[in-house]
């Protein structure tokens, strides 16, 4: 079970639109359509922005979007404001009632 | 909505064991998975364990999966009758500082869509 592939640290401008890469492997994120996406910033626990790859829970704004393409998963997150200046992670279903997160992605809103 | 409360910091030295509990209130504790999720400082967070619940059974019944980078360190546990999950991690070492959450789920293959407040656990000679 090795962490998911994350870039460590994106920086982008307010309005601007971010696109966080999440690799696996085909034992996790390629082998079902179960990644979720959390939000963590630093002192508060993580919240979800995205599971099954692409659906958002409600109250999630649709700034926040998810794809995936083979093992590769990404969260793209639009016309961003600085309260979305955070930690990202992903996380996939690996089989057998287990999940993997990966790295974390720190994003800087300029 | 189910909210997750969990015990507070502790100070433990290197060797021993630290039992961490998280109380559930909301929701039909029986129904929903929890899992347990670590940050140590300065690094992402790490999926160690859960409960997976068991349905269609006359009583309650759960199972427990734990990552293989834990296997035999961590022992959760849960009390029905509270509502409470326990995470209890042996043979602490300096390493396993960090912060300790527990998050709910419907079951493990969804989302963790409640998380409790956070454990810090420091271990100090």
């Amino acid at each position: 079970q090795s962490a998911l592939t994350q870039p460590a640290s994106l920086s982008r401008s307010p309005g601007q639109s971010i696109t966080i890469s999440c690799t696996g492997t085909s034992n996790d994120v390629g082998n079902y359509n179960l990644v979720s996406w959390y939000q963590h910033h630093p002192g508060k626990p993580p919240k979800v922005l995205i599971y099954e790859d692409n659906k958002r829970p409600s109250g999630v704004s649709n700034r926040f979007s998810g794809s995936k393409s083979g093992n590769t998963a990404s969260l793209t997150i639009s016309g961003l404001q600085a309260e979305d200046e955070a930690d990202y992670y992903c996380c996939s279903y690996a089989g057998g009632s287990t999940l993997v997160f990966g790295g974390g992605t720190k994003l800087t809103v300029l | 909505q189910v909210q997750l409360v969990q015990s507070g910091t502790e100070v433990k030295k290197p060797g021993s064991s630290v039992k961490v509990s998280c109380k559930a209130s909301g929701g039909t504790f029986r129904n929903y998975a929890i899992s347990w999720v670590r940050q140590v400082p300065g690094q992402g967070l790490e999926w160690m364990g859960g409960i997976i619940p068991v349905f269609h059974t006359p009583t309650y019944a759960q199972k427990f999966q734990y990552s293989q980078h834990f296997q035999g360190r961590v022992t959760i546990s849960a009390d029905e009758s509270t509502s409470t999950a326990y995470m209890e991690l042996s043979s602490l070492r300096s390493d396993d500082t960090a912060m300790y959450y527990c998050a709910k789920s419907a079951t493990m293959s969804e989302p963790l869509d409640s998380w409790g407040q956070g454990t810090l656990i420091t271990v100090s000679s």
